[in-house]
């Protein structure tokens, strides 16, 4: 099956910065989410990304379909945003079945 | 935008009793909701789609007879843990896509989850 790999594992910040975290597929997809989990389990979708770049606040994604990555930027970080970041992929001509990453861990310091 | 209504949040159950969960969509027609159970620090497990009006499909190593679910309307699926004994504590989300696909739809929407320990 498809191979959903995010990086990096783990992620602590100071409040204010920067950040971007990375998800890698191994196969053609027809769409990706990215989703935040917060301290109480509530899965939030933070963008619906198949393909190109939108933003929303601080926060921005990009997908380069043809080179089979995401990538999801923070900046200027608050507490508010830890939690767990997770990638989702449904593979092409698949069974519209998401398949998800281990997720990055992040912790946002203040 | 779509909201998918999760019951309970957290139960706390008697070993070999059964608990069940619900799932709602509440403002779209879910014909599939799919389940995931979750264990600390880890990702999400997917344990089994559901179609309404249809048997579930069951991932594999996922006990059917253990997890019952039913997907009765276009806007509720349960799941039913039978026969709960410890190890089955964990973290319980389900999900939801409208159908058919079109032009406004913005991915899959998840319910609040339901924490379950099992005593």
């Amino acid at each position: 099956g498809i191979q959903v790999e995010q990086s990096p594992p783990d992620l602590i910040l100071q409040e204010g910065a920067n950040s971007t975290l990375r998800c890698n597929f191994s196969d053609s997809v027809n769409n990706l989410q990215w989703f935040h989990q917060n301290p109480w389990g509530q899965l939030i979708n933070l963008f619906y990304i198949p393909s190109g770049t939108k933003q929303n606040g601080r926060l921005s994604a990009t997908t380069v379909a043809t080179e089979r990555y995401s990538l999801l930027y923070i900046s200027s970080s608050q507490t508010t945003d830890s939690g767990v970041y997770f990638c989702a992929v449904e593979l092409s001509g698949g069974s519209y079945i998401p398949t998800f990453g281990r997720g990055t861990s992040l912790i946002v310091h203040p | 935008g779509a909201v998918v209504s999760q019951h309970p949040s957290r139960v706390i159950c008697k070993s070999g009793t059964s608990v069940k969960i619900e799932c709602r969509s509440l403002d779209f027609q879910a014909t599939t909701m799919f389940w995931y159970r979750q264990f600390p620090k880890k990702s999400l497990m997917l344990m089994a789609t559901s179609n309404e009006g249809s048997k579930a499909t069951y991932e594999q190593g996922v006990e059917k007879d253990k997890f019952l679910i039913n997907h009765a309307s276009l806007t509720l699926s349960t799941l039913t843990v039978t026969s709960a004994h410890p190890e089955d504590s964990s973290f319980y989300i389900c999900s939801a896509r409208d159908a058919p696909r079109t032009r406004k739809w913005s991915g899959y929407t998840f319910g609040s989850g339901t924490r379950l320990t099992v005593v």
